[in-house]
């Protein structure tokens, strides 16, 4: 079974562009959620979507946005990007929504975004 | 707010030896779950050990093992006979079972070094 695919790895960006991130979670889950990873920070939850809808979001600007497609695929969007938004951006999976009853998540490798 | 606290930023231990990672945690919640998630170098981070909040026991998968003490809100990771392969970030995490917020939620993690 494949696991988490997040496209691209990396990528480099300059302040105020916009940039979208792509995660494909593990056949038949329907759950995906996104979390930012900085040193300073730690992780911290952006949002999470199940069934197309977003469950739940975290404290983040409306620069950062999502959207989940029919076949559970994800995307995440930052627009006009900040200095302060360079991050590995983690995607994470799960069958049921919030992890479900066991709460585990299937992490993607990263998308490792760099601005400029 | 729930909140997950790891005290140690950075710890090494030596191959073979047994080292015990903190984590302490507050949520007014009863019924939640908790984790000991992996992150090696560059790598995606993995689910090493979980431990639900009604169960009394203490997980053990192999050579990890928790304390659980659900009173003092502390989660503490053990691992035995350390291995090379243990470098990673380790990051504590909790998840409410059910309730409104269904997010992971993340301490900061602890740098375990594991030295030959």
């Amino acid at each position: 079974k494949a696991g988490v695919t997040q496209t691209p790895r990396y990528l480099i960006k300059t302040r105020g562009q916009q940039v979208t991130l792509s995660c494909s979670p593990i056949s038949g889950h329907r759950s995906v959620s996104w979390y930012q990873q900085t040193p300073g920070q730690g992780l911290q939850f952006l949002f999470e979507y199940f069934s197309e809808t977003q469950r739940n979001k975290g404290n983040f600007p409306g620069r950062f946005s999502g959207r989940q497609f029919s076949n559970s695929r994800s995307e995440m969007n930052v627009s006009t990007l900040e200095l302060g938004d360079s991050a590995l951006y983690l995607c994470a999976s799960s069958a049921l929504a919030s992890g479900g009853a066991s709460g585990e998540l299937f992490f993607g490798e990263g998308s490792r975004l760099t601005v400029l | 707010a729930q909140t997950v606290t790891q005290s140690q930023p950075e710890m090494s231990v030596q191959e073979a030896e047994t080292v015990t990672l903190s984590c302490t945690y507050d949520t007014s919640e009863n019924n939640y779950y908790l984790f000991w998630y992996k992150q090696p170098p560059s790598r995606q981070m993995i689910l090493v050990i979980r431990q639900e909040a009604y169960k009394q026991q203490n997980a053990t998968e192999n050579r990890f093992s928790v304390n659980f003490q659900k009173a003092a809100k502390s989660f503490s990771l053990k691992i035995s006979d350390s291995q090379l392969g243990d470098t990673a970030m380790y990051f504590c995490a909790f998840i409410n079972y059910g309730g409104s917020q269904g997010n992971l939620i993340f301490g900061k993690g602890t740098k375990l070094s594991v030295k030959p």
